[in-house]
C-alpha cells in the first residue's frame, strides 16, 4: 500500500462544476502539500498545510490530521483548471523528503 | 526573484553514456531536492542536498549520484544510462530553517535513453 493515496485517479467534469480530489495518507507528517502539474511538466505548489483549510481564489484545501486526509476543492471549475494536481506529504520523521500520491489528472470540457 | 532553473531542458542520450544535470535555485534558497517523473512509478524523491552536504537519499542504485556547490547550484549524475532511465528529472529548492518545508520547483529535465 501506497503512503500517500489519492482518489479519484481520472476526473473529467463541466465548466462550472465544484471538483472535490481527495488524500489520504498512512504515516506521520510535518506538512501535507498540494501541486500541479500542466502538461509539459512544471510542478507549482498550490498549498502547504499542517491543520485546518486556507484558500485561495477558486481553490480550498482542507486536512484533517486525525483522520490522515486532506481535500482539494475547486469551485467554479474552468477549463484551465485541466492538469494533474498531486499530493504530497512531508515526513515527520528525519528527511525532509517530499511522497507523492500517484495523481489525479483533471480534465474540465467546456 | 528569479525562479528555479534547470538545464538542460531536454536531452536525448544513449544506453551506456553518463549525463549530467543541473540546479540553480531561488536566491537564498539552500537546500535542493532532485525527483524522478516516470509513468509507472510517479514522482520520486532521489536525494536532497544542503551546505553542499548530501541529508538524505532515495531508493536509487548507486549510478544516480549528485553535489552541491558553495553557491548552492546543485548537479545530478546518472553514470551507465538505462532505457528505464528516461524520466522528467525535476529539482527543487527551499529555504531552510524555521519549520519551513515548502519546495519550489524547477521546470525539469526530460531525459530520454535510447
Amino acid at each position: 500500500k501506497n503512503e500517500v493515496e489519492q482518489s479519484p485517479q481520472n476526473l473529467t467534469a463541466q465548466e462550472g462544476e465544484f471538483i472535490t480530489i481527495n488524500c489520504s495518507y498512512s504515516v506521520g507528517i510535518s506538512a501535507l502539500h498540494w501541486l500541479q502539474q500542466h502538461p509539459g511538466g512544471g510542478i507549482v505548489s498550490l498549498f502547504m498545510l499542517s491543520s485546518g483549510k486556507k484558500k485561495h481564489g477558486r481553490l480550498i484545501a482542507t486536512i484533517n490530521i486525525q483522520e490522515k486526509h486532506s481535500s482539494l476543492h475547486i469551485t467554479a471549475s474552468h477549463p484551465r483548471d485541466s492538469a494533474v494536481y498531486i499530493c504530497a506529504v512531508t515526513l515527520i520523521q528525519g528527511a525532509q523528503k517530499l511522497v507523492f500520491g500517484q495523481g489525479t489528472r483533471l480534465t474540465i470540457n467546456p | 526573484k528569479a525562479g528555479v532553473t534547470q538545464t538542460p531542458r531536454y536531452l536525448i542520450k544513449t544506453r551506456g553514456q553518463q549525463v549530467t544535470l543541473s540546479c540553480s535555485p531561488i536566491s537564498g534558497h539552500r537546500s535542493v531536492s532532485w525527483y524522478q517523473q516516470t509513468p509507472g512509478q510517479g514522482l520520486q524523491f532521489l536525494f536532497e542536498y544542503f551546505s553542499e552536504t548530501q541529508r538524505n537519499k532515495g531508493n536509487f542504485p548507486g549510478r544516480f549520484s549528485g553535489r552541491q556547490f558553495s553557491n548552492s547550484r546543485s548537479e545530478m549524475n546518472v553514470s551507465t544510462l538505462e532505457l528505464g532511465d528516461s524520466a522528467l528529472y525535476l529539482c527543487a529548492s527551499r529555504i531552510t530553517g524555521g519549520g519551513s518545508y515548502e519546495q519550489y520547483f524547477g521546470p525539469g529535465t526530460r531525459l530520454t535513453v535510447t
